[in-house]
C-alpha cells in the first residue's frame, strides 16, 4: 500500500526566507508525486507534479520540488517566501496519472513579517 | 484549464435529514470522479471512486448506504449523505479525471457540511 509522510506539522518562516517542506513516500513502483496547496476553507490547487524524467520539477508560484528515489523523498522548496504563501501544503502519491491519491497529513505554513 | 465545480459550497442541515452535494466537470468529460473527506485540520481521505454509468467503489470503512454516490453522466457526480449526524460534519472535496490524455485529476473547491 502506498503512503505519504509529511514530518512537519507546522512550519514558521520569515517573509523573504527560503522554504523547504519535507515529503517521504512509500510505494513499490515508480510513484506519481504531487504537491497541492490549500488556503483556509478552499479546495486544492496543484503546485507541481512528478511523473518521470528530470527529477527537479518546477511549479507555479515559484515552487520547485526534487524527486530523490534513493531517499524516497519529494521535498518542496521555494527560495523566497511571500506572505501569500501562508497555507496548508499537501504531498500526495498516486499509482498512475488520474488515479486515486493518497495524501500526507499536511504541513501548515505560517509566514511572519 | 479544466474546471470542477461543487454545489453547494456550504450547507447546514439538521440531524436525520439527507443532503446532496454535486460535483461537475465544467469543460471536460470525466469518466472517473473521486470523493474525499477532510476533517478540520486533517488530511484528505478518499471515500469512494465513481465511474460513469457504474457503481461506485467505496474505501474500507466507508458506509455505502450512508454515502450514496451517483455518476449518471460524464460531467456530474453526486454524493448524498443520508440520515446525516453531527459526526458527518466535514469538508467534502471531489475531483474529476479527464477521459482523455493526459488523464489528469482536477479538484473541486469543496463543500462544507455542518450537521446540527
Amino acid at each position: 500500500a502506498q503512503s505519504v509522510t509529511q514530518p512537519d506539522i507546522h512550519i514558521t518562516v520569515s517573509e523573504g526566507a527560503s522554504l523547504e517542506l519535507r515529503c517521504n513516500y512509500s510505494y513499490g513502483a515508480t510513484p506519481y508525486l504531487f504537491w497541492y496547496v490549500q488556503s483556509p476553507g478552499q479546495g486544492l490547487q496543484l503546485l507541481l507534479k512528478y511523473f518521470s524524467g528530470d527529477t527537479l520539477v518546477q511549479g507555479i508560484k515559484g515552487f520547485e520540488a526534487e524527486f530523490k528515489r534513493s531517499q524516497s523523498s519529494f521535498n518542496l522548496r521555494k527560495p523566497s517566501v511571500h506572505w501569500s504563501d501562508a497555507a496548508e501544503y499537501f504531498c500526495a502519491v498516486g499509482a498512475q496519472v488520474g488515479e486515486k491519491l493518497t495524501f500526507g497529513t499536511g504541513t501548515r505554513l505560517t509566514i511572519i513579517p | 484549464g479544466a474546471v470542477v465545480s461543487q454545489h453547494p459550497s456550504w450547507v447546514i442541515c439538521k440531524s436525520g435529514t439527507s443532503v446532496k452535494i454535486e460535483c461537475r466537470s465544467l469543460d471536460f468529460q470525466a469518466t472517473t470522479m473521486f470523493w474525499y473527506r477532510q476533517f478540520p485540520k486533517q488530511s484528505l481521505m478518499l471515500m469512494a471512486t465513481s465511474n460513469e454509468g457504474s457503481k461506485a467503489t467505496y474505501e474500507q470503512g466507508v458506509e455505502k448506504d450512508k454515502f450514496l454516490i451517483n455518476h449518471a453522466s460524464l460531467t456530474l457526480s453526486t454524493l448524498t449523505v443520508t440520515s446525516a449526524h453531527p459526526e458527518d460534519s466535514s469538508f467534502y472535496i471531489c475531483s474529476a479525471r479527464a477521459g482523455t490524455s493526459p488523464y489528469e485529476q482536477y479538484f473541486g473547491p469543496g463543500t462544507r457540511l455542518t450537521v446540527t
